[in-house]
């Protein structure tokens, strides 16, 4: 089966710094996906990449999938407390597939 | 911003009772699916739904678990008999097409098997 591996587990930044969390899978990836999640709620969609060597931005997250299609990283520039949370990514498991296949999360905290 | 909403926020059951998770998915979506994540553990797939038949299930999803789409808005997860390993946060999800997605997650329903 096609499994998504993240890394760091978890991760402890200062307020303002940068960090970068990724998602690597032994198989090609068609479709990733990131999404965040608060504790005790939903999943809440970040970003999709679908392309190799594709690359993303949404205010200062940013999200890249390599040209081999089989890791991908979350970058946040100048950490915010509002960015705390369990990052996600998720991958379809075969091409066009309807379901995904989501890594074991990484915890974000960002002390002030 | 539309999004999918569920009932119960939590739904705290004994074992073997049946319980029905409620779901409204995004009203243009045609496709929905439950997932669930057990503490601690990854978001797991159980079913995807589409033109009122599953389109999709996994080893997890037994005859145990049923989907129904009752009417135009509701989509619900019933479980007949209730196991303590049951007991997770359940998500239901949906998406406007199969291909592009992303799925719209709902804020949970938190099931607990005593």
């Amino acid at each position: 089966s096609q499994e998504l591996e993240q890394s760091p587990q978890s991760l402890i930044v200062q307020e303002g710094k940068n960090l970068t969390i990724n998602c690597t899978s032994s198989k090609t990836l068609y479709g990733l996906y990131w999404y965040k999640q608060k504790y005790g709620e939903g999943l809440i969609f970040l970003m999709m990449l679908q392309k190799g060597g594709e690359e993303k931005s949404h205010e200062k997250i940013t999200a890249k999938l390599d040209e081999k299609k089989q890791q991908s990283s979350l970058h946040i520039t100048a950490s915010q407390p509002s960015h705390a949370g369990i990052y996600l990514c998720g991958a379809e498991r075969i091409q066009g597939a309807q379901k995904l296949v989501f890594g074991q999360g990484t915890r974000l905290t960002i002390n002030p | 911003e539309p999004e999918v909403t569920q009932t119960p926020s939590h739904q705290v059951t004994q074992m073997g009772q049946e319980v029905i998770l409620r779901c409204v998915p995004i009203s243009n979506h045609l496709y929905f699916y439950w997932y669930r994540q057990i503490l601690g553990q990854k978001v797991e797939f159980l079913v995807s739904f589409y033109n009122n038949e599953i389109s999709e299930k996994s080893e997890i999803f037994d005859d145990q678990f049923s989907v129904e789409r009752p009417d135009g808005s509701n989509f619900t997860l019933k479980i007949r008999s209730t196991k303590l390993e049951d007991s997770a946060m359940y998500f239901c999800a949906s998406s406007i097409a199969d291909k592009y997605l992303p799925l719209h997650f709902g804020n949970g329903t938190r099931l607990t098997v005593t």
